[in-house]
């Protein structure tokens, strides 16, 4: 079935540093990938939409300036988060669709804390 | 209102017993509805969509009540392998929207 690589599966780094995100569609090509954020014990919060080719759409109340998109190829995007510091420890997934309405598959999650 | 709720649990079964999720939706345009399982600390993975007609797979059934706007599942026989968080999920338009999930635990 369809797979999504996501790396590093763990960071830690010191606040006010920049930490790259990469998710690959490994046998897909992949117009969409959406991203995820999720702290502990809650639920997953979507929190941009990563479009090829164009820029991503972020829902309300995640700064874009922050948590930086790029979806430069069919099967690649990043999410940047820019000057982190601890409240930004968190997991966070990405996920892409092969078609609009089947199955969502995830990367295996990035775990980032900042100290 | 959230979009979509679930009851958090934890619901705390012995093995063997049945058990059943429920899940609400607020929007009535939602499209596409599916539940996902998710172990501690690791990425959810698809457990099954859910149809308006039913459907089963196994020890797991899934059931779509649109006029209600409320999703169910009932697992069977439960296994210690069945714990986890059940998550309830929601296409509506592009968008995806996840409940916060029900904590099962199965024991022995």
């Amino acid at each position: 079935g369809a797979v999504v690589s996501q790396h590093p599966s763990r960071v830690i780094c010191k606040s006010g540093t920049s930490v790259k995100i990469e998710c690959r569609s490994l046998d897909f090509q992949a117009t969409t990938m959406f991203w995820y954020r999720q702290f502990p014990k809650q639920s997953l919060m979507l929190m941009a939409t990563s479009n090829e080719g164009s820029k991503a759409t972020y829902e309300q109340g995640v700064e874009k300036d922050k948590f930086l998109i790029n979806h430069a190829s069919l099967t690649l995007s990043t999410l940047t988060v820019t000057s982190a510091h601890p409240e930004d420890s968190s997991f966070y997934i990405c996920s892409a669709r092969p078609t609009n309405t089947g199955e969502l598959f995830f990367g295996e999650g990035s775990r980032l804390t900042v100290l | 209102r959230k979009e979509v709720e679930q009851d958090p649990g934890p619901f705390n079964v012995p093995e063997g017993a049945t058990v059943a999720f429920n899940c609400t939706y607020s929007n009535s345009a939602s499209q596409s509805f599916f539940w996902y399982r998710q172990d501690c600390r690791k990425e959810p993975k698809l457990l099954m969509s859910v149809y308006s007609s039913g459907n089963e797979d196994g020890r797991f059934t899934a059931q779509l009540n649109r006029a209600s706007q409320y999703i169910s599942l009932l697992i069977r026989d439960s296994k210690l392998s069945d714990s986890a968080t059940y998550l309830c999920v929601v296409i509506l338009g592009n968008k995806l929207v996840f409940g916060a999930g029900t904590i099962l635990r199965v024991k022995s």
